[in-house]
């Protein structure tokens, strides 16, 4: 059974600070693993999604890496703002049925 | 970009009473939809999955009477909460897959609903 956990819970950090959320998985055999944020009782915005043949994606500031040998994924923000204040939840994507596993997420607070 | 909707955004019922929430992709079509539970400061639970024009699968420890779930269109999925009670108060979370270059899900801005 594939269990998902995100590592801190929760963080703070001064604008402009380059961070890393991590997020490992049990089970190497995934199909997919995406990033998502989540605003405070608001749904999923879609922020990278790494195949299971790909190493990383990139999307501006954003950067996610995949080491399925380990079970972990990793998610670099680059100079932090604090619009990037949320909640970010990695997702292993289960077969090829779409079915997501998620992780608790990370609470994160840029601080101006 | 891709859109899915909720409607209702919040609900407030009474415990006993029925309450449905609609999952509509706006401008593309879904063969596939997802339904979540979220609870507070808790990660998403995939509930079930539904596909048009076929029953609903549902995840273990899902009860498939209490929560009824119709995917009558390739752009509508509706989840029905019957006899709801307090501990059915939850945020729920609907997602459309869509299977182009990626496949990837859209998720709805989800549904709020508060049994009484």
């Amino acid at each position: 059974k594939q269990e998902v956990t995100q590592i801190p819970a929760a963080l703070s950090v001064p604008e402009g600070e380059n961070l890393v959320l991590n997020c490992s998985f049990t089970d190497s055999a995934i199909y997919n693993l995406q990033w998502f944020r989540q605003d405070p009782g608001k749904g999923l915005t879609s922020l990278l999604l790494i195949q299971s043949s790909q190493r990383e994606q990139t999307s501006g500031r954003l950067n996610a890496s995949l080491d399925k040998s380990s079970g972990r994924s990793t998610l670099y923000i680059a100079a932090s703002q604090p619009g990037d204040s949320a909640t970010y939840l990695c997702a292993a994507q289960r077969g090829n049925t779409g079915k997501l596993i998620f992780g608790q997420g990370t609470t994160l607070q840029v601080k101006p | 970009g891709a859109v899915v909707s909720q409607h209702p955004s919040w609900v407030i019922c009474k415990s006993g009473t029925s309450v449905k929430i609609e999952c509509r992709s706006l401008d593309f079509q879904a063969t596939t939809m997802f339904w979540y539970r979220q609870f507070p400061k808790q990660s998403l639970m995939l509930m079930a999955t539904s596909n048009e024009g076929s029953k609903a699968t549902y995840e273990q420890g899902v009860e498939k009477d209490k929560f009824l779930i119709n995917h009558a269109s390739l752009t509508l999925s509706t989840l029905t909460v019957t006899s709801a009670h307090p501990e059915d108060s939850s945020f729920y979370i609907c997602s459309a897959r869509v299977r182009r270059v990626t496949d990837t899900q859209y998720f709805g801005p989800g549904t709020r609903l508060t049994v009484l």
